[in-house]
């Protein structure tokens, strides 16, 4: 069974900092990977999406993710946060042509962003 | 877009009441929906895999009896949490698939409900 692994379980942050939390994971096939964001008080909401191509995947607000099939990796960056990306973000997997599109979730990320 | 509704968000009850919950994917037909639960700061756990017209298929340790999914339509999934106890108590959250070619369906996510069993 897959397992996804997010290191960081609490990031503070100034406003425009640069922003790179890690998402590892273990598959040994072809693997979808997302990063969805959880605001407070929200719901989980797609960030972005990798299933193939170009591994360096842009989303929405500024952030990118880049997959590392060597590293097994997919983190996610952004080159500079605002106080609004204070939030909760999970990595998660699935396996590529997954009928079933189970997801496997990380432990998440809670980012904190001073104003 | 592709939003996905949930009702209640919230509920409290008694234990050993019943709940159920409702899950629509609003503007969108969904081949599969999932269910979720969430405990405070820790991850979301799947519970269940929903297909329209079939019966569900439930991760393990997940009590199919007490977590009862009923998948009516390719809008709508209702997870009933019967004879609810005080550690039901929890997020459920439930997904819906979009489909949009093999292998590359993603999941939308509803709003959750907060479960509170007294």
């Amino acid at each position: 069974a897959q397992s996804v692994s997010q290191h960081n379980h609490h990031v503070i942050l100034s406003e425009a900092a640069s922003l790179e939390l890690g998402c590892n994971y273990s598959y040994g096939g072809t693997v979808n990977l997302f990063w969805y964001v959880q605001y407070p008080g929200q719901h989980l909401q797609l960030l972005l999406k990798y299933f193939s191509g170009d591994p360096l995947v842009k989303g929405i607000k500024g952030f990118e993710a880049e997959f590392i099939k060597s590293k097994f990796s997919f983190n996610l960056r952004k080159p500079s946060v605002q106080w609004s990306d204070t939030a909760e973000y999970f990595c998660a997997v699935n396996p590529a042509g997954n009928a079933g599109n189970m997801l496997t979730f990380g432990g998440g990320t809670r980012l904190m962003v001073k104003p | 877009g592709a939003v996905v509704s949930q009702h209640p968000s919230w509920v409290i009850c008694k234990s050993g009441t019943s709940v159920k919950i409702e899950c629509r994917s609003l503007d969108f037909q969904a081949t599969t929906m999932f269910w979720y639960r969430q405990f405070p700061k820790q991850s979301l756990m799947l519970m269940a895999t929903s297909n329209e017209g079939s019966k569900a298929t439930y991760e393990q340790g997940v009590e199919k009896d007490k977590f009862l999914i009923n998948h009516a339509s390719l809008t709508l999934s209702t997870l009933t949490v019967t004879s609810a106890h005080p550690e039901d108590s929890s997020f459920y959250i439930c997904s819906a698939t979009r489909l949009a070619g093999e292998g590359r369906e993603t999941q939308y996510f509803g709003p959750g409900t907060r479960l509170l069993v007294l």
